[in-house]
């Protein structure tokens, strides 16, 4: 098993259409989260930190569910620009390496 | 702004060729660099840990011979590839901690290294 797993994709929805995203992890050792965005060719970048009661930025939602172990990522609105590569991430302490998920590729057309 | 700086953006380069690519940390030290290849299609794969002052620590699988890694400074990090060969040809990334452990990764802009 992967010690982390994301949705495979890709999806491909419409514009204004919500889609969500879901990332399990192995590691109950895990303590913090984060989704990134990877535009094609180039660097990842952070989109948000994902935080035990839930947290929301503008169209973004992530939430956390430590007891089953996994993560999501809701996305509202779709825009054209959202179009992407989404990488669920997952980090620790005491040596923990941080663990990145293969990525779900969203495609939002017109 | 970008708090990571990486260069050169691409390289091309001749087969038994080395390469030197660069990170750098601004305007904040970074005691602790990540060096990530990334081939087209696939996820990102830790290369390296690399550590001021001291030796960097290497994944699995990753020759340390053949990337040579330097953290000279705790502003700066290289990743000089040696005898370069066709299959190193990928997206090389490097990322530091703006803060403590638990927070995010922020990344370089990326290196595409292609070797002919």
């Amino acid at each position: 098993r992967k010690e982390v797993e994301q949705d495979p994709g890709p999806f491909n929805v419409p514009e204004g259409a919500t889609v969500a995203f879901n990332c399990t992890y192995s590691n109950s050792a895990s303590q913090s989260f984060f989704w990134y965005r990877q535009d094609c060719r180039k660097e990842p970048k952070l989109l948000m930190s994902v935080y035990s009661s839930g947290n929301e930025d503008g169209r973004f939602t992530a939430q956390l569910n430590r007891a089953s172990q996994y993560i999501s990522l809701l996305i509202r609105d779709s825009k054209l620009s959202d179009s992407a590569t989404y990488l669920c991430v997952v980090s620790g302490t005491g040596g923990f390496k941080t663990i990145f998920g293969a990525g779900t590729r969203l495609f939002v057309k017109a | 702004g970008a708090v990571v700086s990486q260069h050169p953006s691409w390289v091309i380069c001749k087969s038994g060729t080395s390469v030197k690519i660069e990170c750098r940390s601004l305007d904040f030290q970074a005691t602790t660099m990540f060096w990530y290849r990334q081939f087209p299609k696939q996820s990102l794969m830790l290369m390296a840990t690399s550590n001021e002052g001291s030796k960097a620590t290497y994944e699995q699988g990753v020759e340390k011979d053949k990337f040579l890694i330097n953290h000279a400074s705790l502003t700066l990090s290289t990743l000089t590839v040696t005898s370069a060969h066709p299959e190193d040809s990928s997206f090389y990334i490097c990322s530091a901690r703006l803060g403590q452990v638990a927070s995010p990764l922020h990344f370089g802009n990326g290196t595409r290294l292609t070797v002919t």
